[in-house]
């Protein structure tokens, strides 16, 4: 009974380059969110997907953050252009149904030089 | 928005010691959950509790929905137990955390 799975663990990129985050929910879950972490802070909302469908974005920054939930296959949160900013941990979550009790896999570190 | 506060900030505890954590909110939620960030940053889901009272372990948590607080009890701390307690509350929109508690344990 595989919970939320993330890959990779830890992704390092230079500034410019091109940055995908991958999100398997849990086995029957056709609910997904992520989240950012910057460091010391607490855990932020980005994004809320349904299979083919953003629900909410209104944590997504407006420009280079583009998120996705195929039909088949993971979530895919998509940073373009990275900056040092981008920097943090990137944590996906799913859900049976909406809004409701949340499973967080292990995150994406992003270190961007 | 709804917003999200807890306390203490930092705990120092020695081992064995008991433990109170507080999360107040600002509105109506009906998912509140507790989290434990370890020192490897990985999230583990300690309870959903939008209401009432459970129980796991030498963990307990209570939920006064109608007063708008919630509560993390750690009993006989073991230094396993340091991290960081984030708790997270909704109310059909997206979770939103609190900034934590940082517990430290010490043998």
């Amino acid at each position: 009974n595989a919970g939320v799975m993330q890959n990779p663990r830890h992704l390092v990129r230079r500034r410019g380059q091109e940055a995908r985050l991958r999100c398997s929910p849990m086995k029957g879950h056709s609910h997904v969110y992520w989240y950012r972490q910057l460091p010391e802070e607490g855990l932020k909302f980005m994004v809320y997907l349904q299979k083919e469908n953003i629900i909410d974005e209104s944590g997504m920054p407006k420009e280079r953050f583009s998120a996705e939930f195929p039909k088949e296959g993971p979530s895919i949160l998509r940073i373009q252009q990275v900056v040092r900013g981008d920097s943090a941990a990137y944590f996906c979550a799913s859900s049976p149904t909406g809004w409701n009790i949340q499973y967080f896999g292990a995150g994406t570190r992003l270190s961007v030089l | 928005g709804i917003q999200v506060e807890q306390s203490p900030p930092d705990l120092i505890l020695q081992e064995g010691a008991n433990s109170t954590l507080r999360c107040n909110f600002s509105d109506s939620v009906n998912n509140l959950q507790w989290f434990h960030q370890n020192p490897w940053g990985q999230l583990i889901n300690l309870f959903y509790i939008p209401s009432g009272t459970k129980q796991n372990g030498r963990l307990s948590a209570t939920t006064v929905a109608t007063e708008r607080y919630s509560l993390l009890y750690i009993s006989s701390s073991q230094t396993t137990d340091s991290g960081v307690y984030f708790c997270a509350v909704s109310g059909n929109t997206p979770l939103v955390f609190g900034k934590g508690t940082r517990l430290s344990v010490i043998a």
